[in-house]
């Protein structure tokens, strides 16, 4: 399977704990985008990477949320000290680069986070 | 000001029949794409179709056509002969070129449920 893949897909903590979450892009891909989904609601951009570097971060992201994407391939997503209302879908998602308007974003199945 | 609206919360359809979702994009720049991207109950997100906004032709992909009006801002999604399989949330989205060559993440709307019964 050549497409993004997410792991895990279903996270259940309580809050105060940290979680992180990975994502895999497809291999030729240089963007890597992380988005958030709650219910009911469409996606939300928290940050996305151009190769190593983090390029844009949204307000979204507090400081209790830090991304990374060391080496260019692989991103993970570490939330710390959970609240409850960091529930919600974390989508990742990757593209081509270049700064036409369609590069279509291919997205994983995502990790769904509960916070108890 | 939202950038992407999709006013219609939920649309049901019988099987064959064809349907339109609505959609509306604030933009200032020039130069912008538009997607309509499908999410099942399972949750991943599956690309539709594409508009460029310099496009002049509107898209299309199978069953699925892009009405495309760029002077009133607006993306409608057509299906045409709606099968069971097409019932999910659909959701419209925009993006921008960006103020640096590494553009913009997408902006999606709420998204419109679509239910299509036999």
């Amino acid at each position: 399977d050549t497409g993004v893949s997410q792991d895990p897909r279903h996270k259940i903590t309580k809050r105060g704990q940290n979680v992180t979450f990975r994502c895999d892009p497809i291999s030729e891909h240089n963007r890597l985008y992380w988005y958030r989904q709650t219910l009911g609601q469409g996606p939300e951009f928290l940050t996305y990477f151009q190769n190593e570097a983090q390029l844009e971060k949204s307000r979204l992201l507090s400081d209790r949320f830090s991304a990374e994407r060391p080496k260019g391939s692989f991103s993970t997503l570490e939330i710390q000290r959970t609240e409850q209302g960091d529930s919600a879908m974390y989508l990742c998602a990757s593209s081509l680069g270049g700064r036409l308007a369609y590069n279509e974003q291919f997205f994983g199945p995502g990790t769904r986070l509960t916070v108890l | 000001a939202q950038k992407i609206t999709q006013t219609q919360p939920g649309m049901f359809v019988q099987e064959k029949e064809a349907v339109t979702l609505d959609c509306t994009y604030d933009t200032s720049d020039p130069s912008y794409g538009l997607f309509w991207y499908k999410q099942p109950s399972s949750g991943e997100m599956i690309f539709l179709i594409y508009q460029g906004s310099y496009d002049q032709q509107n898209a299309t992909e199978g069953r699925y056509s892009l009405n495309f009006q760029k002077a009133r801002k607006s993306a409608n999604l057509v299906i045409s002969a709606s099968q069971l399989g097409d019932s999910a949330m659909y959701f419209c989205a925009m993006r921008e070129p960006g103020p640096t060559s590494a553009g913009t993440a997408l902006i999606f709307g709420k998204g419109t449920t679509l239910s299509v019964s036999s």
